[in-house]
């Protein structure tokens, strides 16, 4: 069975800070990997989609990072702004589950002015 | 291109009724899939509707089933509800041709359903 963990539950940084987000997963066997923001009471934003095939993704001041053969994955936010405050998500889809995603709990994020 | 949709945003029904949720793709994605999101249990795969048809379903009991019509829209239906359904219940849509995966998946905005 696909476990998801992400690393810390919860993060608090001043303004300006680079910092990173983990996610590790127990099955290498993923077709893809897929880090979402929520705001609270929201829905979930698409941030990166990395798949098995790539090491990483780069989205303005994001990139993700994707190693299979450890079963980690990272998140990095470049000079973090109070906007950025949210929960993170990262998502796996296994190659076998049609569009079945596998979340992990989610690290909350708050940057401080 | 309009995102997922998702009707109604805000729901409060009593023990016992029944539910109905609504969820537009967007145009052209052909997959949908529902999720639970509670703060006790994060997100839990409902299930998944593929050109009218459940590919995929998760470890929830048969008063939730759902179906998919020839447009793409998707309904899911929870019937004899408890208190332990209150949650957001999520949509997400993605580009899918048969046979083929690995597409990014885009989420609504959810509904949040309260039982009382």
């Amino acid at each position: 069975k696909q476990e998801v963990t992400q690393i810390p539950a919860a993060l608090s940084v001043p303004e300006g800070e680079n910092l990173v987000l983990n996610c590790s997963f127990t099955d290498s066997a993923i077709y893809n990997l897929q880090w979402f923001r929520q705001d609270p009471g929201k829905g979930l934003t698409s941030l990166l989609l990395i798949q098995s095939s790539q090491r990483e993704q780069t989205s303005g001041r994001l990139n993700a990072s994707l190693d299979k053969s450890s079963g980690r994955s990272t998140l990095y936010i470049a000079a973090s702004q109070p906007g950025d405050s949210a929960t993170y998500l990262c998502a796996l889809l296994r190659g076998t589950s049609g569009s079945r995603l596998t979340f992990g709990e989610g690290t909350q994020l708050t940057v401080n002015p | 291109k309009a995102g997922v949709t998702q009707t109604p945003r805000y729901l409060i029904k009593t023990r016992g009724q029944q539910v109905t949720l609504s969820c537009s793709p967007i145009s052209g994605h052909r997959s949908v899939s529902w999720y639970q999101q509670t703060p006790g249990q994060g997100l839990q795969f409902l299930f998944e509707y593929f050109s009218e048809t459940q590919r995929n379903k998760g470890n929830f009991p048969g008063r939730f089933s759902g179906r998919q019509f020839s447009n793409s829209r998707s309904e899911m239906n929870v019937s004899t509800l408890e208190l332990g359904d209150s949650a957001l219940y999520l949509c997400a849509s993605s580009l899918q041709y048969r046979d083929s995966m690995g597409y990014e998946q885009y989420f609504g905005p959810g509904t949040r359903l309260t039982v009382t």
